[in-house]
């Protein structure tokens, strides 16, 4: 059974700061690997989507990277501002099904 | 330019009261989901479609079932609420094997159960 994990739980940071969030699956066989940002009370808005045999993809100040074989995913976000927080989660595609099986996410807050 | 739209935004109901939240999408995605999130929690799958193929998750209770008249509208009816029904309800649609993997949510209905 797929086990999806992101770690740090909650990450606080001060404005202009590079950082790291990162993602763990236990089944290698995904079919792919999306991040998303979930604002409070709010739907989720897709950031990234990372097939299974891509290593990396990137959208502005973000990047995704993949190494299946070691289940894990990083996101990369560069030059923090206050409007990047938020919580982020991940999420992955099995090849058998359409489904997806999300982490807890990582709640972000970007300080002033 | 809203693409998946859910409706209400926030809903009240009285426990064992049905209620019924609506999904409908601009995207002509043939496949639609519905997901339950808990506070602080990850969203879980409650069923998806297929176009019109219906498939539940081993552990979606009985008491959520789903309609998709058409491409564009599903439906979540919760036939007797309970409290523990009380969370986040995301719709979400994607196109897989066109290009279209990714998949995109709505702005999520809340659900309270008095």
């Amino acid at each position: 059974k797929q086990e999806v994990t992101q770690i740090p739980a909650a990450l606080s940071v001060p404005e202009g700061e590079n950082l790291v969030l990162n993602c763990s699956f236990t089944d290698s066989a995904i079919y792919n690997l999306q991040w998303f940002r979930q604002d409070p009370g709010k739907g989720l808005t897709s950031l990234l989507l990372i097939q299974s045999s891509q290593r990396e993809q990137t959208s502005g100040r973000l990047n995704a990277s993949l190494d299946k074989s070691s289940g894990r995913s990083t996101l990369y976000i560069a030059a923090s501002q206050p409007g990047d927080s938020a919580t982020y989660l991940c999420a992955v595609r099995m090849d058998s099904s359409y489904k997806l099986i999300f982490g807890s996410g990582t709640r972000l807050l970007v300080r002033p | 330019d809203a693409m998946v739209i859910q409706n209400p935004r926030y809903q009240v109901t009285q426990f064992g009261k049905p209620v019924t939240l609506s999904c409908s999408q601009t995207l002509n995605h043939n496949v639609m989901y519905w997901y339950q999130q808990k506070s602080s929690q990850a969203p879980k799958l409650l069923f998806h479609y297929y176009d019109k193929d219906f498939n539940n998750e081993a552990d979606t209770p009985d008491n959520f079932q789903s309609r998709r008249p058409n491409t564009s509208f599903c439906f979540l009816d919760i036939r007797s609420p309970g409290l523990g029904d009380a969370a986040m309800y995301l719709c979400a649609t994607s196109r897989p094997g066109l290009g279209q993997e990714t998949q995109y949510f709505g702005p999520g209905t809340r659900l309270l159960v008095l």
